[in-house]
């Protein structure tokens, strides 16, 4: 079973709000997890790290336009007032006995 | 926070290649570093994590055997060994700096496997 399950595409219009999930599986439910940002033909960028709880800190750089909240087996990343740069691949990570665990990414395609 | 990953390049399947991640801007011997590879058009998948000290070190099922991370806290730089390449090592390889609030992440170096 895949530890972080993300969907595999997501739209959304200029300046618009989106929201991504990922979901845990059960025996990692209570993981913090990091939202990456990946805009092509570059490497992932981290953006926010997302306690189980929902309390999250945003890394240098990464504008408030984006934020996170946690709930259950949830994790969200919501970017809000979309710009053509978001328009990009979006990971969830999680760590786990020292090795890191990836989802499968959610492609952002800005309208 | 720099990491700037070299060495990649077009290999013959079975032999050996050498990455290297030179970094800058924080105390090298303070983090545990990683390496993550990327197929082309695939997702992110990890390779391999070192400890700050290299006392624990941890590998993918998929290099285990065939890959060896190293670190030299002198170079402040990260390593990462692969040998008997095969087709499917084929990807972007990045380094990684796990920090404590955040990672920084390199640009990363492709290494093609080919004949």
């Amino acid at each position: 079973q895949r530890v972080l399950i993300q969907s595999p595409s997501a739209s959304a219009s200029l300046g618009a709000s989106v929201n991504f999930t990922c979901t845990l599986n059960s025996g990692h439910s209570s993981y913090d997890i990091a939202w990456l940002q990946q805009q092509p033909e570059r490497g992932p960028r981290f953006l926010m790290k997302v306690n189980s709880d929902g309390s999250h800190n945003r890394g240098d750089g990464v504008p408030d336009r984006f934020s996170s909240s946690s709930s259950g087996v949830e994790r969200h990343l919501t970017i809000s007032s979309l710009q053509p740069e978001d328009e990009a691949d979006y990971y969830c990570q999680t760590w786990d006995t020292g090795t890191w665990v990836f989802g499968g990414g959610t492609k952002l395609t800005v309208l | 926070v720099q990491l700037v990953e070299d060495g990649g390049g077009l290999v013959e399947p079975g032999r050996s290649l050498r990455l290297s991640c030179a970094t800058s801007g924080f105390t090298f011997d303070d983090y545990a570093m990683n390496w993550v590879r990327q197929a082309p058009g695939k997702g992110l998948e990890w390779v391999s994590g070192i400890s700050w000290n290299s006392d624990t070190i941890e590998y993918a099922d998929s290099v285990k055997g065939r890959f060896t991370i190293s670190r030299d806290s002198a170079k402040s730089s990260l390593y990462l060994q692969m040998n008997s390449l095969r087709p499917d090592d084929t990807a972007f390889y990045y380094c990684a700096m796990e920090g404590e609030v955040e990672d920084y992440w390199g640009r990363g170096t492709l290494v093609t496997v080919s004949s």
